[in-house]
């Protein structure tokens, strides 16, 4: 069964770090992207960021470039995300995702809440 | 924001079919990209609904359909129930945008 499991959410100042973990199995991470993808208290879905399988080649939203980075390790079959220079519209759930042939998402990660405020 | 619109919510009783529309450019579902639509129950995780327009996930009852035509796309669930009482998301790729984008999500409420 294919899993993924998001951690590393909580509470962080504005200004501050975070990163976040999601932990997947049951497919050869390897031959896949990930995405992450979040979603603020009450609003709709919004595409954060991207990874590629095989080169690793990296894809942000406007609204994240220059402040988050996206990894994997591919030996720990993990995908991560660095957050910097949060701020509070960064508030939202994170999920992960695996990303399929004509790049559509599945599945997803249950989710780990990020909250930003002082 | 979001570049593909879909209408804030739809209703119909049980038994019914609604249809979910979703606009986009032509930067986007109009250059070709597929599109695919995710359910998400209440405090879940979005759900693969339909992908590659018209595909359902094995699993999905074929009460749900996809279309594209143009610069839009559409989500059909025929013979309403109440567990599909929940938000419906498109998604595609935005050539412009060099990234993914969903759309604005729909409320599907059974009267």
């Amino acid at each position: 069964e294919v899993q993924l499991v998001e951690s590393g959410g909580g509470l962080v100042q504005p200004g501050g770090s975070l990163r976040l973990s999601c932990a997947a199995s049951g497919f050869t991470f390897t031959n896949y992207g990930m995405t992450w993808v979040r979603q603020a208290p009450g609003k709709g879905l919004e595409w954060v960021s991207a990874i590629s399988g095989s080169d690793g080649s990296t894809y942000y939203a406007d609204s994240v470039r220059g402040r988050f980075t996206i990894s994997r390790d591919n030996s720990k079959n993990t995908l991560y995300l660095q957050m910097d220079t949060l701020r509070a519209d960064d508030t939202a759930v994170y999920y992960c995702a695996k990303v399929v042939t004509m790049n559509w998402f599945d599945p997803w990660g249950q989710g780990t809440l990020v909250t930003v405020s002082s | 924001q979001s570049v593909l619109t879909q209408p804030p919510s739809v209703s119909g009783a049980p038994g019914q079919r609604v249809t979910i529309s979703c606009t986009g450019s032509s930067s986007n579902i109009g250059a070709g990209y597929n599109v695919h639509w995710y359910q998400q129950l209440p405090g879940t995780a979005p759900k693969l609904l339909i992908y590659g327009n018209i595909n359902r996930p094995s699993g999905v009852p074929d009460r749900f359909s996809g279309s594209k035509s143009g610069t839009s796309a559409s989500l059909a669930i025929t013979g309403l129930q109440a567990e599909d009482e929940a938000d419906y998301y498109c998604q595609s790729y935005d050539s412009s945008l060099s990234g993914y984008v969903f759309g604005t999500g729909t409320k599907v409420t059974v009267l």
